[in-house]
């Protein structure tokens, strides 16, 4: 059964940049088939996309991030990370790394259990 | 505020189906058949319960339903169940980037 795992600080200070990675286990991320993201939510509040990657290292970001996000692939570790530059009190979250089909498809079908960040000096 | 646009709210009866709606433009929801919806419980990470409109996961009840008319995407629960209580999100591809509806509560009385 494919499990994923977010980890990384819970406390981030503004201006600072928040890192976090995500640990996939019982398959490959290195599989031809799907894509590896990451989606945030705020508390109390709806999903955001934040972008996504593909083994080979290929990206596509949300255009509302792009200018501060870094989603990079370790397949030798069959991890991803995330990091996000600048942060501010907006950016207050919980991450979650997901797994999604190639293509167009939007189906998120396995997802992390989530990691809250708190951006707060 | 969220791209897609999902009523706050809905309930319904033990027993009862409801329909949740989601509306975009012609840019997303109604412009590719990549639309998807999650079922969230408190506390807990979202499930997929309907990706590509209509396509239901291996293991998702069959009383879960989607279609989409023009920029309008809908969710149908049939035989509502109490464990059928959670937030529901919609999601769709939007060409440069992936966007998701505000959620919609649904409260089984």
């Amino acid at each position: 059964q494919l499990q994923l795992q977010e980890s990384g600080p819970g406390l981030v200070k503004p201006s600072e940049t928040l890192s976090l990675t995500c640990t996939v286990s019982g398959g490959s991320i290195s599989s031809s088939s799907y894509y590896w993201g990451w989606i945030r939510q705020p508390p109390g509040k709806g999903l955001e996309w934040i972008g996504s990657i593909y083994y080979s290292g290929s990206t596509y970001y949300n255009p509302s991030l792009k200018s501060r996000v870094i989603i990079s692939v370790d397949t030798s570790k069959n991890q991803f990370s995330l990091k996000l530059s600048s942060v501010t009190a907006a950016d207050t979250a919980v991450y979650y790394c997901t797994r999604h089909g190639g293509g167009l498809s939007r189906n998120f079908d396995y997802w992390g259990q989530g990691t809250l960040v708190t951006v707060s000096s | 505020q969220s791209a897609l646009t999902q009523p706050a709210s809905v309930s319904g009866s033990p027993g009862q189906s409801i329909t949740i709606s989601c509306t975009g433009t012609s840019g997303d929801v109604g412009g590719y058949n990549y639309v998807s919806w999650y079922q969230q419980h408190p506390g807990k990470a979202p499930k997929l319960m309907i990706y590509d409109v209509t396509k239901r996961p291996s293991g998702v009840s069959n009383r879960f339903s989607g279609s989409k008319s023009g920029n309008t995407a809908s969710l149908t629960i049939s035989g509502l169940q109490a464990d059928d209580e959670a937030d529901y999100y919609c999601c769709s591809f939007a060409g440069s980037t992936t966007v998701f509806g505000g959620g919609t509560k649904l409260t089984v009385l």
